[in-house]
């Protein structure tokens, strides 16, 4: 069963750090990875989707990690902004399931 | 080019009673996926809907939960005989392509 955990479960950074976000896996058998923002509240925003094939992919600020056969990813922010502040996800697709997995996600707040 | 959109964006109902969410997908997009997310969860996977095989129920926690999708349209997800477990934020997922899922807003559901 694969499972899926991050860390840390909550940051708090000042304004215009860079800071990184990990994410693990237990199978390494993915088809991707999927990192995502929730806003209290709100839904899920895809942020960055990363292939198995794929080693990273970037978004502006944002730079997404693939270690596929030691089960990480990690999540680059760069020049934090206040409006960044949101619970971070990442998510695994193991297509013998056909379904996401999902760790239990980073809290950040970006402070003044 | 709307998104994924749920509603009701907010139930409270009374325990005991049915409730139906209903989902609209991307158009186009073949596969539709419901989740649950309890306060202060993660996501849990309910169910997955892909064009007209038969559904992977594997993640509905009871016989009290059910959903219908019509081809690759609208899907509602239904609970009978609701319990105070089964408030959550239920949200729904259209899949585009490599498996990169969009997410709606979500309905919350309280039950009283």
């Amino acid at each position: 069963k694969q499972e899926v955990t991050q860390i840390p479960a909550a940051l708090s950074v000042p304004e215009g750090e860079n800071l990184v976000l990990n994410c693990s896996f237990t199978d390494s058998a993915i088809y991707n990875l999927q990192w995502f923002r929730q806003d209290p509240g709100k839904g899920l925003t895809s942020l960055l989707l990363i292939q198995s094939s794929q080693r990273e992919q970037t978004s502006g600020r944002l730079n997404a990690s693939l270690d596929k056969s030691s089960g990480r990813s990690t999540l680059y922010i760069a020049a934090s902004q206040p409006g960044d502040s949101a619970t971070y996800l990442c998510a695994v697709f193991t297509g013998g399931g056909n379904k996401l997995t999902f760790g239990t996600g980073t809290q950040l707040k970006v402070e003044l | 080019g709307a998104g994924v959109s749920q509603s009701p964006s907010n139930k409270v109902t009374e325990k005991g009673k049915d409730v139906e969410l209903r989902c609209d997908p991307i158009s186009g997009h073949t596969a539709l996926y419901w989740y649950r997310q309890r306060l202060g969860q993660g996501l849990e996977f309910l169910i997955y809907f892909q064009g007209n095989s038969a559904p992977d129920k594997s993640g509905l926690p009871s016989d009290r939960f059910s959903a219908e999708r019509t081809g690759e349209s609208v899907s509602t997800l239904t609970i009978q005989r609701t319990q105070q477990e089964d408030s959550a934020v239920y949200l729904c997922a259209s899949v585009k392509g490599a498996y990169e899922q969009y997410f709606g807003p979500g309905t919350r559901l309280t039950v009283t």
